[in-house]
């Protein structure tokens, strides 16, 4: 499969603990998002990463939560001292320069938080 | 400050029938307007852009920069066309797309046989 891989693609955590997330995007895309989606809303923008460098980041994305795409392939999204506000799916998209700027997603993780 | 408003949560008709889903932006820019689709167990996936002017598994849609609206047509639907469908912008400066988008909270489109 070369699209876009997420995981895992289910979290259940408590309260309080840390999770961390992990995005493969497809090879040659050097453009990465993250987003999230909650139930009944459509994805909401959280950041987004051009190779390694993180140019963007919403409003909603707390200072519990932190992106890291250190060489410019994989991505990780970690929230640390979850909340349950914090349950979700999210996504992961990616984009190469020459795609006409079609955004590939991928499967999406769950999070629960109990 | 974007935003999309699709105004139909549910939308059903019966296979054959004409289907229009709504779709509204406010964007102070020149709006990149996209269509997603969510079948069921799958990923989000492009239907179609506006600026390709394509028709996509019968799809069409118009942006209307007087009404500013993007609403998805189709004249005759089909079963496998019961989707999720969500209206997406992205914003667009001096030739580049910023790229990250802007989706409306979708519409989940029934077709009854």
């Amino acid at each position: 499969d070369t699209g876009v891989s997420q995981n895992p693609r289910h979290k259940i955590t408590k309260r309080g603990q840390n999770v961390t997330f992990r995005c493969d995007p497809i090879s040659e895309h050097n453009r990465l998002y993250w987003y999230r989606q909650t139930l009944g809303q459509g994805p909401e923008f959280l950041t987004y990463f051009q190779n390694e460098a993180q140019l963007e980041k919403s409003r909603l994305l707390s200072d519990r939560f932190s992106a890291e795409r250190p060489k410019g392939s994989f991505s990780t999204l970690e929230i640390q001292r979850t909340e349950q506000g914090d349950s979700a799916m999210y996504l992961c998209a990616s984009i190469g320069t020459d795609s006409n700027y079609e955004q590939y997603f991928g499967p999406g993780t769950r999070l629960t938080v109990t | 400050a974007q935003r999309v408003t699709q105004p139909e949560k549910l939308l059903s008709v019966f296979k054959g029938a004409p289907v229009e889903l709504k779709c509204n932006y406010s964007y102070s820019g020149s709006p990149e307007l996209f269509w997603y689709v969510q079948y069921s167990r799958q990923r989000l996936q492009l239907l179609l852009r506006h600026i390709s002017r394509e028709s996509i598994k019968g799809f069409t849609a118009d942006l209307n920069k007087g009404e500013t609206s993007f609403h998805l047509k189709k004249p005759f639907a089909q079963e496998e066309d019961s989707a999720m469908y969500y209206c997406a912008l992205s914003g667009h400066a001096g030739g580049t797309s910023y790229g990250k988008l802007t989706f409306g909270q979708g519409t989940i489109l029934t077709v009854h046989p």
